[in-house]
């Protein structure tokens, strides 16, 4: 066990529809960072909080949203979903705003849109 | 345009040989680079790590190589286990840069260490 919580850990659902993947950080890190792993692709950057505010933006599409809560747990928003989205969606969490010694990744949660 | 790239899909090595996973970047502003192991169903989990100030950090069977003027690093894994198998993914950050505190990561090399 890593210390990173992700919930569900698989979810199908429709496309059009919206979903919440959730994400609970290592005791004592603040920051948090979710990268999505396509097929056949590495890990994407979406987005990093550092202690409830956003931090960083890679490639994350206008239809996804996070926020982190003040017990520092967060929430990634998926909306009109799209076969595309299908993917695996890590969060991972480090003390710091950096990345000096790596990040802490949870297990994923596994996203199918049908 | 990917910043990291691993050209190796996959790498078959026997056991007790040396595996050597490759791995080449083109922003010359990363100053931090990291290895990250990953088995199936579970999430990525560091695996070493080297400064660019540094040209090789060695950690037991594992030794990670910098070449800054080619843009290259190598990880080494020997004698290479059947444990070792698993999706190898190379990773970088530039610090103090634009990119400060998040990853840009390699779509990985599936290592398969053959008993």
């Amino acid at each position: 066990d890593s210390g990173v919580t992700q919930t569900p850990k698989h979810l199908i659902t429709a496309t059009g529809q919206r979903v919440t993947l959730r994400c609970s950080p290592r005791s004592g890190d603040l920051s948090v960072y979710w990268y999505q792993q396509s097929l056949d692709q590495g890990l994407q950057f979406l987005i990093q909080y550092y202690n409830g505010e956003e931090r960083a933006k890679g490639n994350i599409l206008e239809r996804f949203s996070a926020q982190q809560f003040p017990d520092l747990h967060s929430e990634l928003n998926l909306s009109s979903l799209e076969l595309g989205d299908s993917a695996l969606y890590f969060c991972a969490s480090s003390e710091s705003q950096q990345a000096t010694y790596g990040y802490t990744f949870g297990s994923g949660t596994r996203l199918t849109v049908v | 345009d990917q910043q990291v790239k691993q050209n190796s899909p996959s790498l078959s090595v026997q056991e007790g040989r040396i595996s050597i996973l490759n791995c080449d970047y083109t922003n010359s502003m990363f100053d931090y680079f990291l290895w990250y192991k990953k088995y199936p169903a579970e999430g990525p989990t560091f695996l070493i790590s080297i400064s660019s100030i540094k040209d090789k950090n060695e950690d037991g069977r594992f030794t990670v190589f910098l070449n800054k003027s080619a843009k290259h690093l190598s990880l080494h894994i020997v004698p290479s286990q059947p444990g070792d198998s698993a999706v190898y993914f190379c990773a970088a950050s530039e610090r103090m840069g634009g990119s400060q505190g998040n990853l840009i990561f390699g779509k990985g090399t599936k290592l398969s260490v053959k008993p």
